[in-house]
């Protein structure tokens, strides 16, 4: 595997369900993020972490929480989402914080019902 | 705060047209500018950047050149094929108190060529 994954690709949830979208970076980089895609709507940062540590919570709503065990991996675990939740969840990463180039994964499709 | 604005989508050309999206920003600082293109079913892919005003960025034929008194970044290319169909975002990017770089993006343009 090379780059940025994602896994999974598709999800459907209901607004009682738990589960998590997991990101794997093969770059060796140290900072990961999540972004939030909605129609018709810029891409929305969540959070950041650099190092593992969580250096950014952009308001998010405590039904998403992340989790970021080593500098490859960041989970985001969701419980209790909204249909307004319903969006393309994207993971990147860069090389460290402070630079700019990120490089994506293709994202995971959530639907919430 | 930073915001992007670009022009709305979608854009349908033939093969070989010519192609603009607009793009003007609005930044406190001094951003550092990007196109991101994102084909069908995929992630974000950096398509191109410049770093400061007048710089032009250029890949596959595209091309944008930073434009600090008219604050914008407009994506070209002289020739568009097919295979050019994707959704593009134009997004700056600025240091903040946070110690990363923050990257704003616009809202994506639609681009859709046909034969």
């Amino acid at each position: 595997e090379t780059g940025v994954t994602q896994t999974p690709r598709h999800l459907v949830m209901g607004m009682t369900n738990k589960k998590s979208l997991k990101c794997e970076q093969h770059l060796g980089h140290n900072a990961m993020y999540w972004y939030k895609q909605s129609a018709k709507k810029p891409l929305e940062l969540m959070f950041v972490y650099s190092l593992e540590e969580r250096v950014e919570n952009n308001s998010v709503p405590s039904r998403f929480s992340p989790e970021c065990p080593n500098s490859s991996h960041l989970f985001l675990h969701l419980h209790t989402l909204q249909p307004e939740d319903s969006a393309l969840y994207l993971c990147a990463s860069s090389q460290d914080p402070q630079t700019y180039t990120q490089y994506f994964g293709p994202g995971t499709r959530l639907t919430v019902l | 705060g930073n915001s992007v604005t670009q022009m709305e989508g979608p854009v349908t050309l033939s093969e070989e047209a010519f192609l603009t999206i607009n793009c003007t920003y609005t930044a406190t600082g001094y951003p550092s500018l990007f196109w991101y293109v994102q084909y069908p079913g995929e992630g974000l892919q950096l398509l191109l950047k410049a770093t400061k005003a007048d710089d032009k960025g250029s890949n596959k034929g595209f091309e944008a050149t930073y434009r600090k008194e008219t604050t914008s970044f407009h994506l070209e290319k002289g020739s568009v094929q097919v295979s050019d169909s994707a959704v593009y975002f134009c997004a700056l990017s600025d240091s903040n108190s946070g110690g990363y770089q923050k990257v704003t993006f616009g809202t994506g343009t639609k681009l859709q060529v046909i034969p």
